[in-house]
């Protein structure tokens, strides 16, 4: 009964490799978000999609894309990993826009890149 | 820039006691404020949140208050139990931002018996 999943967990990788992870949330939420915490431990946003359109663009480089199949599903698609990509992925996922627009997350997925 | 911050790391507590943290932030379009609660290899909590339009809201054991000029909000959790111990960010938005959340850095609490 998780609100907000992602897979994988722990994803372990050499530079130069293209790696997905997924988030999928069973909230009837209609906007998704990608949040990186650094060594520092500062969440920062990524991207937000909202009805599988995408809202938030951060100054994130070309090689982060995300994909929104549907409202459930936000995933984030890696090409070209580096080093300083190393951190835990968040998913969120909130209720339309407004002004309790409280944001829930998954468990997070630790990326190392080696 | 960080617009929202966090500046003790760490608070320590005994239980039974009252625990109080504090945010600060800069950006003056803020409107919404929120508290969550981070335990090791888990994703943030959703705990407490204000509108900048109250200046207290309470839940429980948790009160958030807002201090609108001082551009100031703290989170007071009486009494600390041992499992509050976690990791609490204050966060905050203005809703023409689509829901993009400023994370402070975190504050470390430790509830000792």
């Amino acid at each position: 009964d998780t609100a907000v999943s992602q897979t994988p967990k722990y994803l372990v990788t050499q530079m130069g490799n293209d790696k997905s992870i997924k988030c999928e949330q069973n909230l009837g939420h209609d906007t998704m978000y990608w949040y990186k915490q650094d060594s520092k431990k500062f969440l920062k946003i990524m991207f937000s999609y909202n009805n599988k359109e995408l809202i938030i663009n951060e100054t994130v480089p070309n090689r982060f894309s995300p994909k929104s199949p549907d409202k459930a599903h936000l995933n984030l698609h890696i090409n070209s990993l580096e080093l300083g990509d190393s951190a835990v992925y968040f998913c969120a996922s909130s209720t339309p826009r407004g002004s309790t627009d409280t944001q829930y997350f998954g468990p997070g997925t630790r990326l190392t890149v080696l | 820039d960080q617009q929202v911050k966090q500046n003790s790391p760490s608070l320590s507590v005994q239980e039974g006691r009252i625990s109080i943290l504090n945010c600060d932030y800069t950006n003056s379009m803020f409107d919404y404020f929120l508290w969550y609660k981070k335990y090791p290899a888990e994703g943030p909590t959703f705990l407490i949140s204000i509108s900048s339009i109250k200046d207290k809201n309470e839940d429980g054991r948790f009160t958030v208050f807002l201090n609108k000029s001082a551009k100031h909000l703290s989170l007071h959790i009486v009494p600390s139990q041992p499992g509050d111990s976690a990791v609490y960010f204050c966060a905050a938005y203005g809703t023409d931002s689509w829901g993009k959340l400023q994370f402070g850095a975190g504050t470390q609490v430790v509830v000792t018996p």
